[in-house]
């Protein structure tokens, strides 16, 4: 079975603080992707990465960062989080074919107070 | 511009057929259309993918018109534990080519005893 394992399901943090939420899959998929949830907007997707070292923005990047330097890991880093970055966060993984099934992670609620 | 327009909410009852349809105006001549299944506190999971007339697996079918400019997912005989948000994508790419996974905010389906 496919897996997409994200680091913590609960985290809380304060303002201001340096946050590192991370992703692992072991499916050797090249894209993973960051989305953040929210009541009522659905999920909108932060950034991904197609490759190694490789990412691209998505629809609401601002106050966010990511890192792939190994295929299997994609962490998302808040650099300085702020109460509005309070969210569920989720970690997704696909091939890089188009139309593939994406496989996502269970998701970290991130509280930042 | 909003790749695809579903409705917000729909109700049913156990034992019902559900038909969820989605419009997607512009969908290119190379997309596929997939819809995913989202419980409360879990991410999204892969339910079906289509190209065009009928796919039908052990979960759901899934109908397309010959224009595909829309799409219906029809779950048969539906019970509780199919309570969930169902989002329909159809493909997105970035200025570089890549395909994305963009997420609308979803149908909210309720299933009643």
């Amino acid at each position: 079975d496919v897996k997409v394992t994200q680091s913590s399901r609960y985290l809380v943090k304060r303002t201001g603080e340096k946050v590192f939420l991370e992703c692992v899959q072991d499916m050797d998929h090249e894209n993973m992707f960051w989305y953040r949830q929210d009541p009522g907007l659905g999920l909108r997707l932060i950034y991904f990465s197609y490759d190694v070292k490789m990412k691209e923005k998505g629809d609401i990047p601002e106050g966010y960062s990511v890192s792939r330097e190994k295929k299997e890991r994609f962490s998302l880093i808040l650099e300085s989080a702020s109460t509005n970055q309070t969210s569920m966060y989720l970690c997704a993984s696909s091939f890089r074919s188009p139309n593939t099934e994406a496989f996502f992670g269970q998701g970290t609620r991130l509280t930042v107070v | 511009l909003a790749k695809t327009t579903q409705p917000i909410s729909m109700d049913s009852y156990e034992g019902q057929e559900v038909n969820i349809t989605c419009s997607h105006n512009n969908i290119a001549t190379n997309d596929y259309i997939t819809w995913y299944q989202q419980f409360p506190s879990q991410g999204p999971r892969f339910i079906i993918q289509g190209y065009k007339t009928k796919v039908t697996n052990e979960v759901a079918s899934l109908f397309i018109p010959a224009d595909r400019k829309s799409s219906t997912l029809s779950l048969p005989r539906v019970s509780l534990s199919d309570t969930a948000v169902y989002y329909c994508l159809v493909g997105d790419r970035t200025n570089t080519g890549f395909q994305k996974l963009v997420f609308g905010t979803g149908t909210r389906l309720l299933v009643s005893p």
